[in-house]
């Protein structure tokens, strides 16, 4: 069964330090989605893409985050300079139509 | 904005028994419901959803039933075994013109007693 996957899976950074979080969706789905979770707390909404392009963004997803889907397999997410309450896990989503989302494995974001 | 609650945030069965998980919303707009089971350290798994014309929806051991007068729904898991233990993620959709934005419950963290 396809499944969305998500490099790399732990990543270490600097405050300030420019971090990109990689995903391939499921190949025939045409919506993707962002959210994180900090650790212990609940998933949150960042982003929903469609069409090649935002459409909704959660307050979180401010001037510092953008997304970007170089090519037909890969959806990235771009922190331009990172904070230490970036730190969380970020997990990629796809769905075919507008309601059944899969989620990726995830990567874990440290900010130091 | 939508807001999910989600009770109790702690679940202890024994091995056998029913449990029983609710939500509540509040978005009238909201029309789809998915529950996520997430193991520790994996990505949270679709287990079952349901959208705002069905009252009640089954698979095996799990149902979900939707009210949505009252904006509240729950995940029941019969006969559980120790492999259920988990977290547990109610979430509402609303639909916009591309996608669906979940707003989460803060989870239910499920332990099955053998």
């Amino acid at each position: 069964e396809p499944e969305v996957t998500q490099t790399p899976s732990h990543q270490v950074t600097q405050m300030g330090q420019e971090v990109i979080l990689r995903c391939v969706p499921i190949s025939n789905h045409l919506y993707f989605y962002w959210y994180r979770q900090i650790l212990g707390q609940k998933v949150e909404f960042l982003v929903s893409f469609y069409n090649n392009e935002i459409s909704e963004k959660s307050e979180i997803f401010d001037d510092q985050f953008s997304v970007e889907r170089p090519d037909g397999s890969n959806f990235t997410l771009k922190i331009r300079s990172t904070k230490l309450e970036d730190s969380a896990m970020y997990f990629c989503a796809s769905s075919r139509g507008q309601e059944t989302q899969y989620f990726g494995p995830g990567t874990r974001l440290l900010v130091l | 904005g939508e807001n999910v609650e989600q009770h109790p945030s702690t679940l202890s069965v024994q091995e056998g028994d029913s449990a029983v998980i609710k939500c509540t919303y509040s978005d009238s707009a909201s029309n789809y419901f998915p529950w996520y089971k997430q193991e520790l350290g994996k990505r949270p798994q679709l287990i079952i959803d349901i959208r705002s014309n069905v009252g009640e929806k089954k698979d095996q051991r799990i149902a979900v039933t939707l009210n949505k007068t009252a904006k509240h729904f729950s995940l029941h898991i019969t006969e559980t075994q120790p492999e259920d233990s988990a977290v547990y993620f109610c979430a509402a959709g609303t639909g916009g013109a591309g996608s669906y934005q979940l707003t989460f419950g803060k989870g239910t963290k499920l332990s099955v007693i053998p």
